[in-house]
């Protein structure tokens, strides 16, 4: 069954480096998304990204992150100065083209610790 | 008020027994609703779609309330594997059909022991 992978799994790094997060996505899908889960907490959407572009992003998606889809099959999230506070689970999902009911499939996560 | 609602739990049923719980949701726009399961320091993973006829996997029954925005999920016949965090997801679409999200309740807790 395809799935979405995600690299790599931990990633810890000092407060103000820049941290790459890497997803790939199920290859016949179309849309992508990241999420975040702060331990403890609900999951929250970050940013969605469609035809290359971003369609959607959160109030959490500010000037220090960015996506991209630098080939065919990667997604990336970068985190330009990472604060203490960007410590959590990153989770990237996917769904196909077409769907009426939207379901998403999820990595596995990379949890970045920010020290 | 939050998006999405859920009673924190923790259910601790014992096996074989029904267990059920609801969520609401606040914008009666959302067009889509889900439950997701979450293990412990895992990925969400779809566990059913809810429709709004209410439908069934297994043992596991999900029911909508539109008028009152609520979902719904029932586990009859608890298993020890049911443990989890089952978080309710509703979609709302706002425009496109490329401009939506995903909103996440914050789960809630289900503990089977033997």
């Amino acid at each position: 069954e395809p799935e979405v992978t995600q690299t790599p799994s931990h990633q810890v790094t000092q407060m103000g480096q820049e941290v790459i997060l890497r997803c790939v996505p199920i290859s016949n899908h179309l849309y992508f998304y990241w999420y975040r889960q702060i331990l403890g907490q609900k999951v929250e959407f970050l940013v969605s990204f469609y035809n290359n572009e971003i369609s959607e992003k959160s109030e959490i998606f500010d000037d220090q992150f960015s996506v991209e889809r630098p080939d065919g099959s990667n997604f990336t999230l970068k985190i330009r100065s990472t604060k203490l506070e960007d410590s959590a689970m990153y989770f990237c999902a996917s769904s196909p083209e077409g769907q009426t009911t939207y379901e998403q499939y999820f990595g596995p996560g990379t949890r970045l610790t920010v020290t | 008020r939050k998006e999405v609602e859920q009673d924190p739990g923790p259910f601790n049923v014992p096996e074989g027994a029904t267990v059920a719980f609801n969520c609401t949701y606040s914008n009666s726009a959302s067009q889509s609703f889900f439950w997701y399961r979450q293990d412990c320091r895992k990925e969400p993973k779809l566990l059913m779609s809810v429709y709004s006829s209410g439908n069934e996997d297994g043992r596991f029954t999900a029911q909508l309330n539109r008028a009152s925005q609520y979902i719904s999920l029932l586990i009859r016949d608890s298993k020890l594997s049911d443990s989890a965090t089952y978080l309710c997801v509703v979609n709302l679409r706002r425009g496109t059909a490329n401009d939506y999200k995903l909103s996440f309740g914050a789960g809630t807790t289900v503990t089977v022991r033997a």
